[in-house]
């Protein structure tokens, strides 16, 4: 059983686009993230957000906002899509309590902008 | 400055012999401290985690974290061709929803 999964693996579109990048998790955590990898493998926290509130780094965007329909999902959704968000989008999930540093990993979605 | 450094290789060294990876952090409220192997095109997988200063062992992977220093270690012994990949440093402040901060991750290969 995958315990993080992402949909789509792979995303091309065009510039001004605007798309969803939607994330499961299956392992009963309260905690969930988004992360990007840009081309030179820099891996960046974009957002956290549980059940009480959303953190959201400063350097994001507000073309980019999470969407949770309930507590095993948090969807991605980018509006007006540019070139700079090319990147491997990376979703992964925690415990809140004392295990919330052991963050599980999904596959990763790969976005291209054309 | 980056809050977290780590050279990005690659790192090439020979089947068997101990591999030592480092890191760098500049945030003092860092509590925990992570290493995540990471193949390529997959997602990071949490290999050792450790809080605040100390060893921690698990098989052939040790890790260290001085805190006075700022310094993170993870030391692998009788490194295998199967251990290439690119090891992600991390650091986190510990409790509600925050998110870990990575290095930018040191490519490793192991050579047969």
């Amino acid at each position: 059983d995958t315990a993080v999964s992402q949909t789509p693996k792979y995303l091309v579109t065009q510039m001004g686009n605007d798309k969803s990048i939607k994330c499961e998790q299956n392992l009963g955590h309260d905690t969930m993230y988004w992360y990007k990898q840009d081309s030179k493998k820099f891996l960046k926290i974009m957002f956290s957000y549980n059940n009480k509130e959303l953190i959201i780094n400063e350097t994001v965007p507000n073309r980019f906002s999470p969407k949770s329909p309930d507590k095993a999902h948090l969807n991605l959704h980018i509006n007006s899509l540019e070139l700079g968000d090319s990147a491997v989008y990376f979703c992964a999930s925690s415990q809140e309590g004392d295990r919330w540093e052991t963050q599980y990993f999904g596959p990763g979605t790969r976005l291209l902008v054309l | 400055q980056k809050e977290v450094e780590q050279d990005p290789g690659p790192l090439s060294v020979p089947e068997g012999a101990i591999v030592s990876l480092n890191c760098t952090y500049s945030n003092s409220a860092f509590q925990y401290f992570m290493w995540y192997r990471q193949y390529s095109r997959k997602g990071p997988e949490l290999l050792m985690y450790t809080y605040s200063s100390g060893n921690k062992e698990d098989g052939r992977f040790t890790a260290q974290v001085d805190k006075s220093s700022k310094y993170i270690s993870l030391f692998i012994r009788d490194s295998q061709p199967s251990d290439s990949a690119t090891y992600l440093c991390a650091g986190g402040r510990g409790g509600g929803a925050d998110g870990l901060t990575f290095g930018k991750g040191t490519h490793l290969i192991i050579q047969p």
